[in-house]
């Protein structure tokens, strides 16, 4: 299994609502991600776990909540949005293995905020 | 600040032809350099990487050249397919990538004609 599974594939919410994004790897991965990117924009860092453990957190706002429940299970808590932060959220997993450590990406939530 | 930069937003090309995608870096103490290529609605799909003590590195119709010189990374294919149409983004990072901090450049969105 070589792959990234996200769900939902589409979310709408309202600024008051709670809901969260999930994301899978059985790849025995060892280090997953959040990414956020805007249309026509790359991908933007937002977290990194690193062996099941918060390793970075790009100064995102506190409505945003990562959770790693265990090495193949990343969820993003979403709490009180913004409509600008509807975009696409990505997730991604590597080995964090020295040297060379490719980053394999799901297909991504697209989230609108309303 | 450093960041990753493109050349060149958008290419079209003929089928068959070769692309030629440019990125500029500015971060010298980048060492590791990805290539990925997002279809519409997918997320990015890794295609070859390159470490800074290379300076070539060839997978099935890529080609990724760096030149630490000036601190470009070029991406080429091969016989380009209307398939390859979509947008690709350069990604840098540091200690080979094992920091998780993975920049990506603008993108550059390749149109192959049939």
């Amino acid at each position: 299994d070589t792959e990234v599974t996200q769900t939902p594939k589409h979310l709408v919410m309202g600024m008051t609502n709670k809901k969260s994004l999930k994301c899978e790897q059985h790849m025995g991965h060892r280090a997953m991600y959040w990414y956020k990117q805007k249309a026509k924009k790359p991908p933007e860092l937002m977290f990194v776990y690193s062996y099941e453990k918060l390793s970075i957190n790009e100064s995102v706002p506190s409505r945003f909540s990562p959770e790693c429940p265990n090495s193949s299970l990343l969820n993003l808590h979403l709490h009180a949005l913004q409509p600008e932060d509807s975009a696409l959220y990505l997730c991604a997993s590597s080995q964090r293995r020295p040297g060379n450590d490719e980053q394999y990406f799901g297909p991504g939530t697209r989230l609108t905020v309303t | 600040g450093e960041s990753v930069g493109l050349h060149l937003p958008t290419l079209s090309v003929q089928e068959g032809d070769n692309s030629i995608i440019n990125c500029a870096y500015s971060n010298s103490a980048s060492d590791y350099f990805i290539w990925y290529k997002q279809e519409s609605g997918k997320g990015p799909q890794f295609i070859i990487d390159i470490r800074s003590n290379m300076d070539k590195r060839q997978g099935q119709r890529v080609t990724v050249l760096l030149n630490k010189t000036v601190k470009h990374l070029s991406l080429q294919i091969a016989a380009t397919q209307p398939g390859d149409s979509a947008v690709y983004f350069c990604a840098e990072n540091m200690d080979g990538g094992s920091q998780g901090n993975l920049i990506f450049g603008k993108g550059t969105k390749l149109s192959v004609k049939p």
